[in-house]
């Protein structure tokens, strides 16, 4: 079965560069989640899209910024990189944006800023 | 106080035990459950749902959910290594908004 594609997998950055995320969600799903997770840590939600709209920001700073395209695809802008902005991101998307509409992830995207 | 707590172990148990994993969340309305599996350095992964009370049995595992207490946990049975992993416990807040909140996470010890 499909399932939710990031690219790309890994990212090697510089301290205040910008950095773009891709994430294409299981085909027929129309809500897409981002999150954060650092070392040893759990996963933080950024920001959700539902029908390309924005549906629900979490802890997502200024710097960043995300959008949900036509055919679904959302990409995350990360501009200005600070060191802290090392982590894991993961996308996830669901069917919809219903209570029982569980999360699928995607691989995950590993950002390093040096 | 986190939205959802879970006791970070790491819970260590023998291969062929029941493990038992605990959550509990401050939300009282919360409506959606959901334990997901995670290796190190891999994506979360879905292993179970629940939304009412009681038991959902799904092979060797089994989520319980209380919302009176406001508690929600994971058995595994017949634990084998390959269950060495984290396993976060993640809940829906009351209203329909598009934020799936994860506790902190479990890390399992199956010892062969």
């Amino acid at each position: 079965a499909a399932g939710v594609i990031q690219s790309p997998r890994h990212l090697i950055k510089e301290k205040r560069e910008t950095a773009t995320l891709k994430c294409y969600p299981i085909p027929r799903h129309d809500t897409v989640y981002w999150y954060q997770q650092g070392p040893g840590q759990d996963p933080q939600f950024l920001i959700s899209f539902y029908e390309k709209m924005q549906s629900d920001k979490g802890s997502i700073p200024d710097r960043f910024s995300a959008q949900q395209f036509s055919d679904y695809h959302s990409e995350l802008n990360m501009s200005s990189l600070e060191l802290g902005d090392s982590a894991l991101y993961f996308c996830a998307s669901s069917h919809t944006r219903g209570l029982d509409s569980p999360l699928h992830f995607g691989n995950g995207t590993r950002l390093t800023v040096t | 106080q986190k939205e959802v707590e879970q006791n970070s172990g790491p819970l260590s148990v023998p291969e062929g035990a029941i493990a038992s994993l605990n959550c509990t969340y401050s939300d009282r309305v919360s409506q959606s459950f959901f334990w997901y599996r995670q290796y190190s350095g891999k994506s979360p992964e879905l292993i179970m749902s629940i939304y009412s009370n009681g038991d959902k049995e799904d092979g060797r595992f089994t989520a319980q959910l209380n919302k009176a207490s406001q508690y929600v946990s994971l058995l595994i049975r017949d634990s084998q290594p390959s269950d060495s992993a984290t396993y976060l416990c993640a809940v829906f807040g009351s209203s329909n908004t598009g934020k799936l909140i994860f506790g902190q996470g479990t890390t399992l010890q199956v010892k062969p």
